[in-house]
């Protein structure tokens, strides 16, 4: 079964208004999730390493404060698109690793399709 | 910088054959590779994950080899069956669970 989910699976909202994406690990804990964006045709890029308790770091060309990113408890992390535009419509994906340093497995939510309008 | 590279971008083979699906990598250095499916319009799915200390992980009709010096992996399917047809993603952890990802190879397998 699923052991990272995520909600919603899919969201079309207006130009401007903020989205919330939720990650969950449903049976073992994360100091650390990963956010992803994949475009139409294209592989998965990282953009953001979420830390339990303290600030997200960011890749190089991704907003800070536009994707707002909050670890709160060691089971969820929330990624919110702030003043959502068109361009900003893709599948987001998180994941989670779960073992050992060098050893672990990540584990993949099923992904949010975003369509902004 | 880590560049990871999937060769071919496209295959589209009759069901029964075995394949080999090509992925390299720039940097050496790193902790794992990972080999993921992806159906369209789904999240990953895990297939192999291969240690840098590893040569080689086989599931099922699955095996994926790693050769770090070179930079390189290969994933082989032995006995391609219709619903092999999907992306398949290779992922370099080269810092700490930060995956770098291949463009994919996109395999259809005809009955």
């Amino acid at each position: 079964g699923a052991v990272v989910s995520q909600h919603p699976s899919w969201v079309i909202c207006k130009s401007g208004t903020s989205v919330k994406i939720e990650c969950r690990s449903l049976d073992f804990q994360a100091t650390t999730m990963f956010w992803y964006r994949q475009f139409p045709k294209q592989s998965l890029m990282l953009m953001a390493t979420s830390n339990e308790g303290s600030k997200a770091t960011y890749e190089q060309g991704v907003e800070k404060d536009k994707f707002l990113i909050n670890h709160a408890s060691l089971t969820l992390s929330t990624l919110t698109v702030t003043s959502a535009h068109p361009e900003d419509s893709s599948f987001y994906i998180c994941s989670a690793p779960r073992g050992g340093l060098g050893a672990h497995t990540q584990y993949f939510g099923p992904g949010t399709r975003l369509t902004v309008l | 910088k880590q560049e990871v590279t999937q060769i071919p971008a496209a295959l589209s083979v009759p069901e029964g054959e075995n394949l080999v699906l090509n992925c390299s990598f720039t940097d050496s250095a790193i902790y794992n590779l990972q080999w993921f499916r992806q159906d369209p319009g789904k999240g990953l799915t895990s297939l192999l994950l291969i240690q840098s200390s590893q040569r080689e992980q086989t599931s099922g009709r699955l095996n994926a080899s790693l050769d770090k010096s070179s930079g390189r992996s290969t994933l082989y399917i032995a006995a391609s069956q219709p619903g092999d047809s999907a992306t398949y993603l290779c992922a370099v952890d080269s810092q700490g669970g930060k995956l770098i990802f291949g463009q994919g190879t996109e395999l259809s397998v005809k009955p």
